[in-house]
């Protein structure tokens, strides 16, 4: 079965500074999601990538995926206290990667100091 | 907008009774919805799929007879947690697939005391 592992498990970082969250798949990644949650909340969907070697941005966060479809990276530039919380990565199984059932890496807590 | 509903969004409930825990899609019709649950500091954890009109599918290691699962139309999924205990406390939530992405609820917190 397919695992994800996130790296680091948690940041603190100083407001300002740029962090970089991995996300590392046993498996061919079809479709990998990105998600914000603050504790005991709903998911906040931030992006989807589906093809080797896309990114994309939103504000000041980016998302890539890599080549060979099985690690993602979140990018995030100038930090701000906004930015604090819990980032999931999902992978979706289907060969479209839009069946909607997601395995979740183990989550990285982020804390961003003023 | 929030285009996946969930309620409620806590509920506290005696040890031995059942909850039910509604998930809607609003904007969309959504045939199939998944319902996942994440314990303290833990990720999410696919529970079961549920499928308008037939049977819900469960993962490994979940009991269907305890977590029953009703998605009798196209926007509307149930998840009837029956005869609760403590260790079933836990953070619930769904999610539905759109056009584009799946869009999940704003999630259940369930304590049973």
């Amino acid at each position: 079965s397919q695992e994800l592992e996130q790296s680091p498990q948690s940041l603190i970082v100083q407001e300002g500074k740029n962090l970089t969250i991995n996300c590392t798949s046993s498996k061919t990644l079809y479709g990998l999601y990105w998600y914000k949650q603050k504790y005991g909340e709903g998911l906040i969907f931030l992006m989807m990538l589906q093809k080797g070697g896309e990114e994309k941005s939103h504000e000041k966060i980016t998302a890539k995926l890599d080549e060979k479809k099985q690690q993602s990276s979140l990018h995030i530039t100038a930090s701000q206290p906004s930015h604090a919380g819990i980032y999931l990565c999902g992978a979706d199984n289907g060969l479209m990667g839009n069946t909607g059932k997601l395995i979740f890496g183990q989550g990285t807590t982020l804390q961003v100091k003023p | 907008g929030a285009v996946v509903s969930q309620h409620p969004s806590w509920v506290i409930c005696k040890s031995g009774t059942s909850v039910k825990i509604e998930c809607r899609s609003l904007d969309f019709q959504a045939t199939t919805m998944f319902w996942y649950r994440q314990f303290p500091k833990q990720s999410l954890m696919l529970m079961a799929t549920s499928n308008e009109g037939s049977k819900a599918t469960y993962e490994q290691g979940v009991e269907k007879d305890k977590f029953l699962i009703n998605h009798a139309s196209l926007t509307l999924s149930t998840l009837t947690v029956t005869s609760a205990h403590p260790e079933d406390s836990s953070f619930y939530i769904c999610s539905a697939i759109g056009v584009t992405e799946a869009f999940f609820g704003q999630g259940t917190r369930l304590t049973v005391v």
